[in-house]
């Protein structure tokens, strides 16, 4: 079936450094949607690239869809305390009435203030 | 907007016994649901797809007479846990879209301990 692998699983920075998550997708995606889940929490949406090359920032976060529409990345510049959770990229199969999402394992990000 | 609510946010149970949890949309109508498990650290899967009046269409291993959902109305899906055993004890979350953009919006979680 589908997957998609995300990398790193864990991430430790020290808080002002940069900080990126890859993810990558066995298949062509119809969108990927990134999410964030706070220690504790559940997930919250933070953004849906759709188109092939898209690149959209979000305050010091930056989220691109590759080319092909089979990777992403999500970059947060100059962390914060705040960032601290773990990030999770979903992925939408491209066939028609894709309803579901597959989800990469998460990339936990834990900051050294 | 687009909240969603989870009841109960925890549960303790003794095996056999069963368990009800209920996913809300408040303030919008779901077309779809979805109830996702997640153990401790680890991302979330999912279990089910449910969509209003019809049955859900579960995963590739999840036993649907051990796991019923069902999705009465469009703001109101549960998730019905049949014969609890310990190994069940995980971390349910629902979420729900109402279309597109197909955007997820996610309960706050269910945690439900079998002894």
């Amino acid at each position: 079936g589908q997957q998609v692998m995300q990398i790193p699983q864990y991430q430790h920075v020290q808080e002002g450094e940069d900080f990126t998550t890859y993810c990558n997708s066995s298949t062509t995606l119809s969108n990927i949607q990134w999410y964030k889940q706070r220690p504790g929490g559940h997930p919250v949406f933070l953004i849906q690239l759709v188109k092939s090359g898209e690149v959209k920032k979000q305050k010091r976060l930056t989220f691109q869809f590759g080319e092909a529409k089979k990777n992403s990345s999500l970059h947060i510049t100059a962390t914060q305390t705040t960032d601290v959770g773990t990030y999770f990229c979903a992925g939408r199969p491209l066939y028609r009435g894709a309803q579901k999402l597959v989800f990469g394992q998460g990339t936990r990000l834990t900051i050294n203030p | 907007g687009a909240v969603v609510s989870q009841h109960p946010s925890w549960v303790i149970c003794k095996s056999g016994t069963s368990v009800k949890i209920e996913c809300r949309s408040l303030d919008f109508q779901a077309t779809t649901m979805f109830w996702y498990r997640q153990f401790p650290k680890q991302s979330l899967m999912l279990m089910a797809t449910s969509n209003e009046g019809s049955k859900a269409t579960y995963e590739q291993g999840v036993e649907k007479d051990k796991f019923l959902i069902n999705h009465a109305s469009l703001t109101l899906s549960t998730l019905t846990v049949t014969s609890a055993h310990p190994e069940d004890s995980s971390f349910y979350i629902c979420s729900a879209t109402a279309g597109v953009p197909y955007e997820q919006y996610f309960g706050p979680g269910t945690r439900l301990t079998v002894t």
